[in-house]
């Protein structure tokens, strides 16, 4: 099946760096990924959507600046959580779908990164 | 990870029927949430039941957990041609792996 890897899969940081995830699909071209944010025992929260070749779709409540997603290749998305703050802390998780197409709909989920903002 | 079985793996009706989905797991868990999908975006949170509840609702949509069965049901009432979508379980085990286990989804179809 369908694998969508994350990486890092646990971040500790100091208060005001910047961290970058990657997400990635390993043997499907992604047009579109997602970014999900989860609190502890809470639900999952969709943060942005994102599709290959332009700007990220950011939720309602979602600071575009703070987290900056960036999908240059059909196989890659990138965020990046911006001078993090410990209210940053939590784990973040992608998922990637094939394509746009109904038959393509299936959306592959990454294993998640940990942040931890010190 | 996708663990969790749903059936049916598709539905279509017409609209104003009823829409059941069905979900099963494998492991003991903490809660159970139901998710919906619009044709391509992102999942979005429509319920969470806990482990010691056995039905919850919330507008149109009413939630049932058997434990004893690890299996749960999303009904959906007097269905609109907006509730097309794709449903998704999700379960949360529960332990210090924030991850939830996903079910495959149902894909539901109101036709008008």
């Amino acid at each position: 099946g369908a694998v969508v890897s994350q990486h890092p899969s646990r971040v500790i940081c100091k208060s005001g760096t910047s961290v970058k995830i990657e997400c990635r699909s390993l043997d499907f071209q992604a047009t579109t990924m997602f970014w999900y944010r989860q609190f502890p025992k809470q639900s999952l929260m969709l943060m942005a959507t994102s599709n290959e070749g332009s700007k990220a779709t950011y939720e309602q409540g979602v600071e575009k600046d703070k987290f900056l997603i960036n999908h240059a290749s059909l196989t890659l998305s990138t965020l990046t959580v911006t001078s993090a703050h410990p209210e940053d802390s939590s784990f973040y998780i992608c998922s990637a779908r094939a394509g746009r197409h109904d038959y393509q709909e299936t959306q592959y989920f990454g294993p998640g990164t940990r942040l931890l903002v010190l | 990870s996708q663990q969790g079985e749903e059936d049916p793996q598709a539905l279509s009706i017409q609209e104003g029927e009823n829409a059941t989905m069905n979900c099963s797991y494998k492991t003991s868990i903490n809660n159970l949430q139901w998710y919906r999908q619009n044709s391509g975006r992102g999942l979005v949170h429509l319920i969470l039941i806990r482990s010691n509840e056995r039905e919850k609702h919330s507008g149109r949509l009413r939630v049932t957990l058997d434990t004893s069965k690890k299996s749960s049901s999303l009904l959906i009432t007097a269905s609109r041609a907006a509730d097309t979508a794709s449903y998704f379980c999700a379960t949360d085990p529960g332990d210090s792996n924030y991850q939830l286990i996903w079910g495959a989804g149902t894909k539901l179809i109101i036709k008008p």
